[in-house]
Formats: C-alpha cells, sequence, structure tokens
C-alpha cells in the first residue's frame, strides 16, 4: 500500500462542474502540498496546508490532520484546468512523498 | 530570480554514456532536491541537500548515481552507464528551511536509447 493514496486516478468532467479530488495517508507529516502537473512535466505548487482550508481563486484545499485526510475542490471547472493533480506530503527532513496523482480532464 | 533552472530541458543519450544535468534553485533556498518520474507515476525522492550537505539519498540512487552541490548553490546530477531503466523525468526543486517556498523545475526529460 502506498504511502500516499489519492483518488480517483481519472476524473472527466463537464466545463462548469464542481470537482473534488481525495488524498489519504498513513505517515506523519508536518505539511501537506496540493500540485499541478501539465503536459511537458512543469510541477506548480499550489497549496502547502498543515491545516484547516485554505482558498485561492476557484481552489480550495482542506485538510483533516486526525484522519489524514486532504481533498483539493475546484469550482467552474474549466478546460484550461486540466492537468494531473499530485498530492504530496511534507516528511522528515522536508523530503516530498506523493501520491500517483488525478488525471484530470474538463471537456468544454 | 525567476525560479528553479534546470539543464537541459531534455536529454537523449546511448545505453551506456554518462549524462549530467543540472539545477540552479531559488537564490536564498538553502534546500535543494532531486526526484525522478516514470511515466505515469508521481515523482519518487531521489537525495536532498542542505547548503553543500548531501544529507539524504534514497536507495534508488544506485552507485551509478551522483549528486553534487560543492558550493550550496547549483547541483549537478551524474548518471554513469546509462541503462534504459534511467529513462524519465528528473525533477529539481528548492525550499527555505522548513519546506516554505518550495518550488520545482521544469525537469530533464532523459531518454536511453
Amino acid at each position: 500500500k502506498n504511502e500516499v493514496e489519492q483518488s480517483p486516478q481519472n476524473l472527466t468532467a463537464q466545463e462548469g462542474e464542481f470537482i473534488t479530488i481525495n488524498c489519504s495517508y498513513s505517515v506523519g507529516i508536518s505539511a501537506l502540498h496540493w500540485l499541478q502537473q501539465h503536459p511537458g512535466g512543469g510541477i506548480v505548487s499550489l497549496f502547502m496546508l498543515s491545516s484547516g482550508k485554505k482558498k485561492h481563486g476557484r481552489l480550495i484545499a482542506t485538510i483533516n490532520i486526525q484522519e489524514k485526510h486532504s481533498s483539493l475542490h475546484i469550482t467552474a471547472s474549466h478546460p484550461r484546468d486540466s492537468a494531473v493533480y499530485i498530492c504530496a506530503v511534507l516528511q522528515g527532513a522536508q523530503k516530498l512523498v506523493f501520491g500517483q496523482g488525478t488525471r484530470l480532464t474538463i471537456n468544454p | 530570480d525567476t525560479g528553479v533552472s534546470q539543464d537541459p530541458r531534455h536529454k537523449i543519450t546511448k545505453r551506456g554514456q554518462n549524462v549530467t544535468f543540472r539545477c540552479d534553485p531559488i537564490s536564498e533556498h538553502n534546500r535543494l532536491y532531486w526526484y525522478r518520474q516514470t511515466l505515469g507515476q508521481g515523482p519518487e525522492f531521489l537525495t536532498y541537500f542542505q547548503n553543500e550537505a548531501q544529507l539524504e539519498k534514497s536507495r534508488l540512487l544506485s552507485d551509478r548515481f551522483s549528486a553534487e552541490r560543492p558550493k550550496g548553490s547549483f547541483s549537478t546530477l551524474e548518471i554513469q552507464r546509462t541503462e534504459q531503466g534511467d529513462s524519465a523525468m528528473y525533477l529539481c526543486a528548492s525550499s527555505h528551511r522548513g519546506g516554505d517556498g518550495y518550488t520545482f523545475g521544469s525537469g530533464t526529460r532523459l531518454t536511453v536509447v
């Protein structure tokens, strides 16, 4: 079993839909990152969370430390949101342990 | 400072050749990380530097792999006697102490033929 599990692995939705991607982890962490990766490989950090909730534009990330679970929500989804979304936990001396990613496709 | 820079973006090499990649982190970041990502998988940790000291190495980093950060600024990752299984995206990231500002480079895509 991976230390960081994401669901779903693939998600296709229509433009405008509310999107939720889930992340569960089984190890102690100091923080959790949500990352976005577009074709071609570049990774962008969307959020770093250690508790509660953060919002940036149409993106919302929440974390429940007791339940070892985090969610990434996208409101009013748009085709440009299509990407791979990766959950990664910060462990030990600041190395990241990654989930396998969720491939999101938003159709117009 | 425009972020973490990696060079080259793409590298195609023949099996058995040596390759070297370079990473220039954000200048005020004292921590630098190397990760490897194979197709369809999330990145995996390879090694980590705090300033010039290499503090942790994954068991994924075989004897053919070596990383350096000689002056605590840029870092190099060398792979000797490349194998087809080394084909992957090699990602570099840097951060402040405490993990703030964790920033990734665009990666170097290695193809071993």
